[in-house]
């Protein structure tokens, strides 16, 4: 069984502030895709990492996939209030094909204003 | 276009009873997954249907099934109702050549 750990699992921080969030896993995935998730809503994907050693950057967000393609990381610059919500980061099995994603079980961040 | 569209919002049942729960994809989608999420145990994947055929099965007991329509809409039951199954069960639908899953907003099922 493929698993996906997400650490920290809980994330406080002022406004204005760095922070990095860790997906790890002892898999491989042909790909991993980071969501956000906010209260009573479904996951919403942020970006999609497919190449060992991947750097995408998505406004203040910076994703990062390990070269070994088993770990993935989360920066974000410059926290605000609006970040406020759980990431999840889910491995892609296949090519994207039957399989279904392997979600880790998210960080919680609050972004305090 | 109209996204994932899951009914009801909320559920409120006994032990014992069972559940049917409903997606309707984004048109033009024809693969529906569906997981459930839990504080304890987080998301969790339960099937996957393309072209009303399912294509890969999580881990969960034959209590937990689905089925997909021509239409792409896909329905999930749940019988002999337990208190884990209290959670919220999110559908997911994809396009045939798109990595990104589009998730509906789920049904909150509380089993009391």
């Amino acid at each position: 069984t493929q698993l996906l750990e997400q650490s920290p699992q809980f994330l406080s921080i002022q406004e204005g502030e760095n922070l990095t969030v860790y997906c790890n896993s002892s898999s491989v995935f042909s790909s991993l895709q980071w969501y956000r998730q906010e209260p009573g809503e479904g996951p919403v994907l942020l970006v999609t990492v497919v190449t060992g050693g991947e750097v995408k950057k998505l406004k203040r967000l910076t994703f990062q996939f390990g070269d070994a393609r088993k770990d993935s990381s989360l920066h974000i610059t410059a926290a605000q209030p609006g970040d406020t919500g759980l990431y999840l980061c889910a491995g892609v099995n296949s090519g994207g094909g039957a399989d279904g994603l392997t979600f880790g079980k998210g960080t919680h961040l609050i972004i305090q204003p | 276009k109209a996204g994932v569209t899951q009914t009801p919002r909320y559920l409120i049942k006994t032990r014992g009873q069972q559940v049917t729960l409903s997606c309707s994809p984004i048109s033009g989608h024809r693969s529906v997954s569906w997981y459930q999420q839990t504080p304890g145990q987080g998301l969790q994947f339960l099937f996957e249907y393309f072209s009303e055929t399912q294509r890969n099965k999580g881990n969960f007991p034959g209590r937990f099934s689905g089925r997909q329509f021509s239409n792409s809409r896909s329905e999930m039951n749940v019988s002999t109702l337990e208190l884990g199954d209290s959670a919220l069960y999110l559908c997911a639908s994809k396009s045939r050549s798109g990595f990104e899953a589009f998730f509906g907003q789920g049904t909150r099922l509380t089993v009391v």
